[in-house]
C-alpha cells in the first residue's frame, strides 16, 4: 500500500465547530485530494492540490478549505461542521508521469469516519 | 466536466456466477480508465487500469475489464465470482491531460455462497 495516513480516523463533532482533517504522504506525490464517499454518491471530490500552496476546488467545496505548506501534509477544514458533512472522507495522492503528463492511478487513503451531531 | 455512469447499483450473484459490471464515462479526448474495489470498512484498492494499447486488461484476482473505445465503454468482468468478491466496485476516469479523477456512484456486489 501507499504511505498515506489519514488522522484522525474517526471523530464525533458538534455542528458549527471547526473541524481539521489530515493527510499525511510519504511517497513524494505531487498531486492529493479530499474526496468524500456518501451512499448513492460515490466519490466526490472536494478539493485538490496539485503542488505545495497549489489548491483548486472540486464539485462540493462549499463549506470546506483546504491547505498545504509542505509537499506531504493535506489539510481539510470545514470551517463550521453541518450535519449535511458527515461522511466517510477519503484522501488521494498522484503523479504525472512523462512528458505527456500521464497520471498513475490514484491511491487511497484508510479515510476518516467523521459524525456531526 | 466529465462524468462517470455506472448502470448497476446492487448485483446478487450466486457463487460460480459471471460478472460483468457496467461503466460509461463522458469525455471525447484520451483518458485512463481505473476500476477500484471497496471491501467492506476498507479503504479504494486498485483492480486494473487502463492508460494504453491492448483495450483488454487484466488486473488482480481475475478480474479483466474491455476498453470499446467507440462506446465510450470500460466494463468490468470476471468469468466466476467467489464470495470473496463481495464488495463495492467504482469505475472511474482521468483526462490523459488532466489532474482530476472521476468516480462513478458504484456498484455494490453480494456474492451468495
Amino acid at each position: 500500500d501507499a504511505g498515506i495516513t489519514q488522522s484522525p480516523r474517526h471523530k464525533v463533532t458538534e455542528t458549527g465547530t471547526p473541524v481539521t482533517l489530515r493527510c499525511h504522504q510519504t511517497e513524494n506525490h505531487r498531486y492529493m485530494y479530499w474526496y468524500r464517499q456518501d451512499p448513492g454518491h460515490g466519490l466526490r471530490l472536494i478539493h485538490y492540490s496539485y503542488g505545495v500552496k497549489d489548491t483548486d476546488k472540486g464539485e462540493v467545496s462549499d463549506g470546506y478549505s483546504v491547505s498545504r505548506s509542505k509537499t506531504e501534509d493535506f489539510l481539510l477544514t470545514l470551517e463550521s461542521a453541518t450535519s449535511s458533512q458527515t461522511s466517510v472522507y477519503f484522501c488521494a495522492i498522484s503523479e504525472s508521469r512523462g512528458g505527456l503528463k500521464r497520471f498513475t492511478e490514484a491511491f487511497f487513503g484508510q479515510g476518516t469516519r467523521l459524525t456531526v451531531v | 466536466a466529465q462524468s462517470v455512469s455506472q448502470h448497476n447499483h446492487h448485483v446478487i450473484l450466486s457463487e460460480a456466477a459471471s460478472l460483468e459490471l457496467g461503466c460509461n464515462y463522458s469525455y471525447g479526448g484520451t483518458v485512463n480508465l481505473f476500476w477500484y474495489v471497496q471491501y467492506p470498512g476498507q479503504h479504494l484498492q486498485l483492480l486494473l487500469k487502463y492508460f494504453s494499447g491492448d483495450p483488454l486488461v487484466k488486473g488482480i484476482k481475475g478480474f479483466e475489464a474491455e476498453f470499446i473505445k467507440s462506446k465510450f465503454s470500460f466494463n468490468l468482468r470476471k468469468p466466476s465470482v467467489q464470495w470473496s468478491d463481495t464488495a463495492e466496485y467504482f469505475c472511474a476516469v482521468n483526462a490523459n491531460t488532466g489532474n482530476q479523477f472521476y468516480f462513478g456512484t458504484g456498484t455494490s456486489l453480494t456474492v451468495i455462497p
